[in-house]
């Protein structure tokens, strides 16, 4: 069946450092990936996304790069802060629905 | 900056009650979603819709939990009798039917069963 996983439940990294999570998907049919940061109590943040016809797209400080071939999503946070301490998720869409498949999530902690 | 509004944000009720939740989406976004997250997993959809249409309920217990949105702008999720295994947290995003689709959620209703 349709899966979105992580590979990491929980990612400690130092401030200052450079972050990556990762996320595997099994449907092949997707064509939209988003990344969602969600802070404790809070609801998911929309953070990037890209569509299957990218291999890469680049925001603030973040960068997602999709590897179709071996179905593998990863957000790059450049110079972790502390505010970027949260629990990121990923979420695929299939081609013609509107619905998001969301994984399990990844916790990232930064250590000032 | 337009958000999705919930409330309330707690909720404690009894098992066997009944226990109703209100979204009002960013406006203009014609597409409105119900989510339920459990503790430590990601969301996961109850229900959609299209203005005041259901295009996807698959995963809504139809016999304790039911949502509306009357007139395709705000909605309710409601669920009687609550159990135990309701408790999590209750999200409701919205998008644009133009696209590029990506949902916007709101702070979400945290529902606690005793």
């Amino acid at each position: 069946g349709e899966s979105v996983g992580l590979h990491l439940p929980t990612l400690s990294v130092q401030e200052g450092d450079n972050s990556i999570i990762n996320c595997a998907y099994s449907n092949s049919a997707s064509d939209y990936f988003i990344w969602y940061k969600q802070e404790s109590g809070k609801g998911p943040q929309f953070i990037i996304d890209i569509r299957s016809n990218m291999d890469k797209r680049q925001g603030q400080r973040v960068t997602v790069l999709l590897n179709k071939t071996v179905k593998h999503l990863s957000l790059q946070i450049a110079a972790t802060q502390p505010g970027d301490s949260a629990v990121y998720f990923c979420a695929e869409r299939r081609t013609g629905f509107q619905k998001l498949v969301f994984g399990t999530g990844t916790r990232l902690l930064v250590s000032p | 900056e337009a958000e999705v509004a919930q409330s309330p944000r707690y909720k404690i009720t009894e098992k066997s009650q009944a226990v109703a939740f209100w979204c009002d989406p960013i406006s203009g976004h014609a597409t409105l979603y119900w989510y339920r997250q459990i503790l430590g997993q990601g969301p996961e959809l109850l229900v959609q819709f299209q203005d005041e249409s259901v295009v996807d309920d698959s995963q809504l217990p139809k016999d304790r939990f039911s949502a509306e949105r009357l007139k395709g702008v705000d909605s309710t999720l409601k669920i009687q009798p609550a159990e135990l295994g309701d408790s999590a947290m209750y999200l409701c995003a919205s998008s644009s039917s133009l696209g590029p689709y990506e949902q916007y959620f709101g702070p979400g209703t945290r529902l606690t069963v005793t």
